[in-house]
């Protein structure tokens, strides 16, 4: 079956764009989770959502980064004002519960280059 | 807050040679943990994850893992590695909220 898709894979902002990054999760996955992934580093998180209800946005690291799920299936990352140090590679992931022995599936992630 | 270290930044073996990745946590409680591999220009998959039960976990592709709880570790092994094998991975431990948190990865590369 299909996984986890995000799109753009690859943005290219000037700084002080607004981008918007797009996930479609697993189909029927309640849960959904955005990581960034800095050069050299492991993902880090950033925000989770169970169905549409954004339960932590702990790791979001400044109020220019925005996710919604509005519908509970896909989610969109928005970044308002990009700052150089905003350049990463922002993962998505999905997995069918919260609790429970389940694993997380990622999608290719969108990298984006802040100029 | 919990964390992960994993010891090595990159590891170079010849093929047929052992493997073992480092990992330690910080937490205390019950732990989930877990294994992930980035093939070069493919995305983060799952090689092995713990929940419970025999501390000797196996995953797919040959590798397996132990978790020691009394050492906070979760070591990767495999007795013999391919070239296909190399990669980055990735230490993990699940966070209160579900989420994922990551060690900073460890690049395999295998000489064939």
């Amino acid at each position: 079956g299909a996984g986890v898709s995000q799109s753009p894979r690859y943005k290219v902002a000037k700084r002080g764009q607004d981008v918007a990054l797009r996930c479609d999760p697993i189909s029927g996955h309640v849960s959904l989770f955005w990581y960034q992934q800095a050069l050299g580093q492991g993902p880090e998180f950033l925000t989770y959502f169970q169905n549409e209800a954004q339960l932590d946005k702990s790791g979001l690291p400044s109020d220019r980064f925005f996710a919604e799920r509005p519908e509970g299936s896909v989610s969109t990352l928005k970044i308002q004002r990009t700052q150089q140090e905003d350049s990463a590679v922002y993962l998505c992931a999905s997995s069918p519960g919260w609790t429970g022995p389940y694993e997380q599936y990622f999608g290719p992630g969108t990298r984006l280059t802040v100029t | 807050a919990q964390s992960v270290s994993q010891h090595n930044h990159h590891v170079i073996l010849s093929e047929a040679a052992s493997l073992e990745l480092g990992c330690n946590y910080s937490y205390g409680g019950t732990v989930n943990l877990f294994w992930y591999v980035q093939y070069p220009g493919q995305h983060l998959q799952l090689l092995l994850k713990y929940f419970s039960g025999d501390p000797l976990v196996k995953g797919i592709k040959g590798f397996e893992a132990e978790f020691i709880k009394s050492k906070f570790s979760f070591n990767l092994r495999k007795p013999s590695v391919q070239w296909s094998d190399t990669a980055e991975y990735f230490c993990a431990v699940k966070g209160s909220q579900g989420n994922l948190i990551f060690g900073k990865g460890t690049k395999l590369s295998v000489k064939p």
